[in-house]
């Protein structure tokens, strides 16, 4: 079956645009999670979402970055007014259920580049 | 707060050795660990998961172990192949936070020929 699929794989923004980073979750997996990846550091966390509801978004960085899962599926990552700051691999990843322990399936990323 | 740590450098073992990366965490005491390979270019693919109840975890050439008292993960490859050279990511859960994980930096891994 397909796995987790991320749009665009590459996305160059100016500074100060708007950019929506889309996600495809594996179907029928329950939890959905957002991380932002910069070179040479590991996944860190942004967002939680468990069917439509986001349950934690302890680790977006300010309010200009905002996700949604409106119908429990497919979900999209806005990041408002980029900085320079903001480029980095955002990797989007899903798991079936929500006991602890699930394995998190990761789609390919997409990587923003903000000149 | 939360600390995760895995070898910063960068790791170079002889094809056909065993390869040991560690994962060390402070202050807070995970109920499970997962650990993941990332490939460049891709998303990290999950590898094996120990329970804070379970000492060691085997799969095929990949052996985890989980020491809640030295707050202390490893992980082995054993007859490593170049095909095993990955940075892997070591991630141990939040305690009473359902599936959410926090990762560390992860390790590059380099099996030489």
């Amino acid at each position: 079956g397909a796995g987790v699929s991320q749009s665009p794989r590459y996305k160059v923004a100016k500074r100060g645009q708007d950019v929506a980073l889309r996600c495809d979750p594996i179907s029928g997996h329950v939890s959905l999670f957002w991380y932002q990846q910069a070179l040479g550091q590991g996944p860190e966390f942004l967002t939680y979402f468990q069917n439509e509801a986001q349950l934690d978004k302890s680790g977006l960085p300010s309010d200009r970055f905002f996700a949604e899962r409106p119908e429990g599926s497919v979900s999209t990552l806005k990041i408002q007014r980029t900085q320079q700051e903001d480029s980095a691999v955002y990797l989007c990843a899903s798991s079936l259920s929500t006991g602890g322990g699930e394995t998190q399936y990761f789609g390919p990323g997409t990587r923003l580049l903000v000149l | 707060s939360q600390k995760i740590e895995q070898n910063s450098e960068a790791l170079n073992i002889q094809e056909g050795k065993t390869a040991t990366l560690t994962c060390n965490y402070t202050n807070y005491s995970p109920a499970y660990l997962q650990w993941y390979r990332q490939d460049p270019g891709r998303g990290p693919v999950f590898l094996l998961l120990i329970r804070e109840n379970e000492k060691e975890k085997r799969k095929e050439r990949l052996k985890v172990t989980f020491d809640t008292t030295l707050k202390q993960s490893l992980f082995h490859i054993t007859a490593s192949q170049p095909a095993d050279s990955a940075t892997y990511l070591c991630a141990p859960g939040v305690p009473n936070r359902d599936d959410k994980i926090i990762f560390g930096k992860g390790t590059r891994l380099h099996i030489l020929p």
